[in-house]
């Protein structure tokens, strides 16, 4: 079974410059996340979609972040303009059904820093 | 709201010794409770879930951990550590309501030949 896929692996940019995120995930998960992970610290949702609908977006930071998962399958997060603090890895996750003790399958993440 | 604390963020252990990673969580509903363990440069592999069956679960590589309710724990172990578990160990909760996985701050385990 494929897993979920993520691209690039890593990507540098400047500070104020924008940048994207691509994750496509396991075929027939209907739930797709997207997780930052700050070094040292534990992932921290951003988004979480049901098909290509929004389920919660409490987290993200909607001045600077955007997601869409057109189709319901791939999806896509941006962050226009970037900031230093943004430096982390950004995993995207796939399971299922969404919530209530759902096994999620985590891809292997986007390193990036912000300079 | 839910939340989880993993006390202590560096774990180390001798080869064949006990892994103990500590675990806490606080849920308003019955919770659904995670480890997932992270290797260098890898994503998070899920190790075992507590979904209200049995209080203690058991896992992949040989870990288990245990659902107290009355302590809201749920601490991972391991018999008998292998210099292959060096890693970073994430505690979880998700809960029917929250519809939102939520993550500890992660113990870094390191065994020691």
């Amino acid at each position: 079974e494929a897993g979920v896929a993520q691209s690039p692996r890593y990507k540098i940019i400047e500070k104020r410059q924008s940048v994207a995120f691509w994750c496509n995930p396991i075929s027939g998960h209907a739930t797709l996340y997207w997780y930052q992970q700050i070094l040292g610290q534990g992932p921290k949702l951003l988004i979480q979609f049901q098909n290509n609908g929004v389920v919660d977006d409490s987290q993200l930071p909607k001045d600077r972040f955007s997601a869409e998962r057109l189709k319901g399958v791939d999806s896509t997060l941006k962050i226009q303009p970037a900031k230093l603090e943004d430096s982390a890895v950004y995993l995207c996750a796939s399971s299922l059904i969404g919530g209530g003790g759902a096994k999620a399958f985590f891809g292997q993440g986007t390193r990036l820093t912000v300079v | 709201a839910q939340s989880v604390t993993q006390l202590g963020s560096h774990v180390s252990v001798s080869e064949g010794a006990l892994v103990l990673l500590r675990c806490n969580y606080s849920s308003s509903v019955p919770p659904y409770l995670f480890w997932y363990v992270q290797y260098p440069n890898q994503g998070l592999q899920l190790l075992l879930k507590y979904t209200s069956a049995a209080t203690l679960v058991k896992g992949i590589n040989g870990f288990e951990a245990e659902f107290k309710k009355s302590e809201t724990s749920f601490h991972l172990t391991k018999p008998s550590a292998h210099m292959s578990d060096a890693a970073e160990y994430f505690c979880a909760v998700d809960t029917n309501a929250g519809n939102m996985l939520t993550f500890g701050g992660g113990t870094r385990l390191m065994v020691k030949p």
